[in-house]
């Protein structure tokens, strides 16, 4: 069964820096594109970033561009996501999900809170 | 690409059949069209990719279609458990990810 669980959410200052983790368990990690999703409270959802199962390829949203950088340790089974220069529109949600293509979201964790506010 | 959902809140009895609509802003391909149902305080759910394909042990009352730049989400009979809000999503290397804002089916 494939299990995926977040870590790593917080209460930051606008500005600030965070890493978020995602241990993944149940599948074949280094075999499959991983994803970041965000929802901010009350709202929908929305992609952040992408890495293929290599680790060679991102992807990254126009809004985290140059800001978030996603990574991967396949020999630990976990997905990274770096989190720098963080703003109050950053407060969200932050859900893992692993993909058999590359955006189709079959399998997500229950996500880490992250807040940025002054 | 910008995707549309429509409406925004449809509010139905059990039983009855629910037509969830999502608009692309230019033609794309129906090789990666997807749809999510949320439900409250948990992650979001595959039920349908590639336009018509349901995901592993979605039941068959959930039905996709469509192409070029207008598809449907079908629940052909509501059940008390479909209420929640659902999801369209472009997923494709160029133009990249996309998720429509969401369609709430409430109970009327």
């Amino acid at each position: 069964e494939v299990h995926l669980s977040e870590s790593g959410g917080g209460f930051v200052q606008p500005g600030g820096s965070l890493r978020l983790s995602c241990a993944a368990s149940g599948f074949s990690f280094s075999t499959y594109a991983m994803s970041w999703v965000r929802q901010a409270p009350g709202k929908g959802l929305e992609w952040v970033a992408s890495i293929i199962g290599s680790g060679d390829t991102t992807y990254y949203a126009d809004s985290v561009k140059g800001r978030f950088t996603i990574s991967r340790d396949n020999s630990k089974n976990t997905l990274f996501l770096r989190m720098s220069s963080l703003r109050t529109e950053d407060t969200a949600l932050y859900y893992c999900a692993k993909s058999l293509f590359y955006g189709d979201f079959w399998d997500w964790g229950q996500g880490t809170l992250v807040t940025v506010s002054s | 690409l910008v995707l549309t959902q429509s409406p925004g809140i449809l509010s139905l009895s059990p039983g009855v059949r629910a037509t969830l609509s999502c608009r692309a802003s230019q033609s794309v391909s129906s090789s990666y069209l997807a749809w999510y149902q949320q439900k409250p305080g948990q992650a979001p759910r595959l039920l349908i990719y590639g336009t018509s394909n349901r995901a592993t042990g979605i039941p068959d009352r959930f039905s996709g279609s469509g192409s070029g730049t207008d598809f449907t989400l079908t629940v052909s009979r509501l059940e008390p458990e479909d209420f929640a809000v659902y999801y369209c999503q472009y997923y494709d290397y160029s133009p990249g990810i996309t998720f429509g804002p969401g369609t709430r089916v409430d109970l009327k």
